[in-house]
C-alpha cells in the first residue's frame, strides 16, 4: 500500500481480555517496528522484525506481549490479559531495510483498557 | 548505551518568532544517524530530516534548519518565522547500524497567533 496501515484505529477493551493489533507495512519494506506511546510520553521501542524474524524483542514489557510477522508483510502485536497500564497508542513503522533509513509510521492504534 | 535527550518539554512562542528545539545524544558508535520527526495533533509521525554522523553540514529547508555539531553531540532544529501550523510535538531520534531507532522524550511546541 501507499503507507503503513494499522487497525483498528481505536480499541477499548476490558481488563483481562486479550487484544490483537495489526500492522500492514509499505509493500516491499522488509523491516517492521512496533513502538508504544503512553499519554504525554515519548516513543518506547517494543520489537522489530527483519523479514519474519525478530532480532530484537528487548522492548516487550512482559511475557503478556508477543508479536509475529508472516509472509514478510503483516504483523500482529498481541497483548494477553490486558492491564490498565497497557493503555497507550501503539505505533507501527516500516522501512526498506534495517539500519539508517527513515521509518514510515502508521497512524497508530489507540488502546484503552477499562 | 544510546540515549537522546530533549531537555525542553514544552515551548510556547508567538507566531513569526524563531524557535530552536534542542537535541543532545549519546552513542559510542562512530557511524550513526540522527532524525527529526513531527507529530501534529492528528498523531501521525512525520519524517522531517535524516543526518549521518559523517556529514556535519547544516541544512536548510524552507523555514526549517538543522545544526549538527559532533563536538557537542547536538542536533538542534530551528524554525524561522514560526506559524500556528508548526504546533506539534517534535521528536529527535538516533539510530546506529543495529537498526533500532531511539527517540527523545519530545518537545511540545505551541505557536500562538
Amino acid at each position: 500500500g501507499a503507507g503503513v496501515s494499522q487497525s483498528p484505529s481505536n480499541k477499548v477493551t476490558e481488563k483481562g481480555k486479550d487484544v490483537e493489533l495489526r500492522c500492514d507495512p509499505i509493500s516491499g519494506h522488509t523491516a517492521l517496528y512496533w513502538y508504544r506511546q503512553s499519554l504525554g510520553q515519548g516513543l518506547e521501542f517494543l520489537i522489530y522484525f527483519q523479514g519474519n524474524s525478530a532480532p530484537d524483542k528487548s522492548g516487550l514489557p512482559s511475557d503478556r506481549f508477543s508479536a509475529e510477522r508472516t509472509g514478510g508483510s503483516v504483523s500482529t502485536l498481541t497483548i494477553q490479559r490486558t492491564q490498565q497500564e497497557d493503555s497507550a497508542v501503539y505505533l507501527c513503522a516500516s522501512s526498506l531495510v534495517t539500519g539508517p533509513n527513515g521509518y514510515t509510521f502508521g497512524s497508530g492504534t489507540r488502546l484503552t483498557v477499562v | 548505551a544510546q540515549k537522546v535527550t530533549q531537555a525542553q518539554t514544552e515551548i510556547s512562542v508567538v507566531e513569526k518568532e524563531d524557535v530552536t528545539l534542542d537535541c543532545v545524544y549519546e552513542t559510542r558508535d562512530t557511524t550513526y544517524y540522527l532524525f527529526w520527526y513531527k507529530q501534529p495533533p492528528s498523531g501521525e509521525l512525520v519524517f522531517l530530516i535524516r543526518r549521518n554522523s559523517f556529514d556535519e553540514q547544516n541544512e536548510i529547508s524552507g523555514r526549517y534548519s538543522w545544526n549538527f555539531q559532533k563536538s557537542t553531540s547536538s542536533f538542534n532544529f530551528t524554525i524561522t518565522a514560526s506559524q500556528v501550523v508548526d504546533s506539534a510535538v517534535y521528536f529527535c531520534a538516533l539510530i546506529n547500524q543495529g537498526g533500532k531507532l531511539i527517540f527523545g522524550q519530545g518537545t511540545e511546541l505551541s505557536v500562538k497567533p
